[in-house]
């Protein structure tokens, strides 16, 4: 298996502008998770989806961010609209169930100008 | 609420020594305790975890211990390499199956 991938790897936008991150899991794994890491705060659960249902948002920082799972090898968060603060390390990882290891996507380098 | 603390933040050893790194958990409920090693621009990944029935894991120069009556958990990393240089972050699960995170240590070995 390819492992988490997660595209893009790189993304640059200006404040205002929506921006799309993409995650396919690990296949046969029913768990995925979204990542926020930066140096202040560190690595933040945003959403946790079960099943492709999302069982945790109280991590998503505020109606600008937003997570869909319309199938088990897909997911993607968004951002709209994007502002500087914004900027951070997005992770995406998976688990065969709850409750097992997280395997983590390279992770998408978001820039927010 | 639910907390994980992890100290210390920085972990400055020489080479060849030995690193251990401590963890403390709020929830009773936790059952999962993973380690993850994060090098430079990479993603985090698992080298150890162990679960509530057991005290201690051993994988080679790596160990973790487990005292659920007191909450705590570490990571123990013997005859450190230059290569054992990142940041390792420990985790506790909670009741509805997410990880609580540590804020992790920067581990640094000196030559």
């Amino acid at each position: 298996d390819a492992g988490v991938i997660q595209s893009p790897r790189h993304e640059v936008t200006e404040m205002g502008q929506e921006v799309t991150l993409r995650c396919k899991p690990i296949s046969g794994h029913n768990s995925l998770f979204w990542y926020r890491q930066t140096m202040m705060r560190g690595l933040e659960l945003l959403i946790y989806f079960n099943n492709n249902v999302p069982i945790d948002d109280s991590g998503m920082p505020e109606d600008r961010f937003s997570a869909k799972m319309p199938n088990a090898s897909f997911s993607t968060l968004k951002i709209q609209p994007s502002e500087p603060r914004d900027s951070a390390v997005y992770f995406c990882a998976s688990s065969l169930e709850e409750g097992y290891e997280q395997y983590f996507g390279p992770g998408t380098r978001l820039t927010v100008t | 609420g639910e907390n994980v603390e992890q100290h210390p933040s920085t972990l400055s050893v020489q080479e060849g020594d030995s690193a251990v790194i401590k963890c403390t958990y709020s929830d009773s409920a936790s059952n999962y305790f993973p380690w993850y090693k994060q090098e430079l621009g990479k993603r985090p990944q698992l080298i150890i975890d162990i679960r509530s029935n057991v005290g201690e894991k051993k994988d080679q120069r790596i160990a973790v211990t487990l005292n659920k009556t007191a909450k705590h958990f570490s990571l123990h990393i013997t005859e450190t390499q230059p290569e054992d240089s990142a940041v390792y972050f420990c985790a506790a699960s909670n009741s509805n199956y997410q990880l609580i995170w540590g804020a992790g240590t920067k581990l640094i070995i000196k030559p």
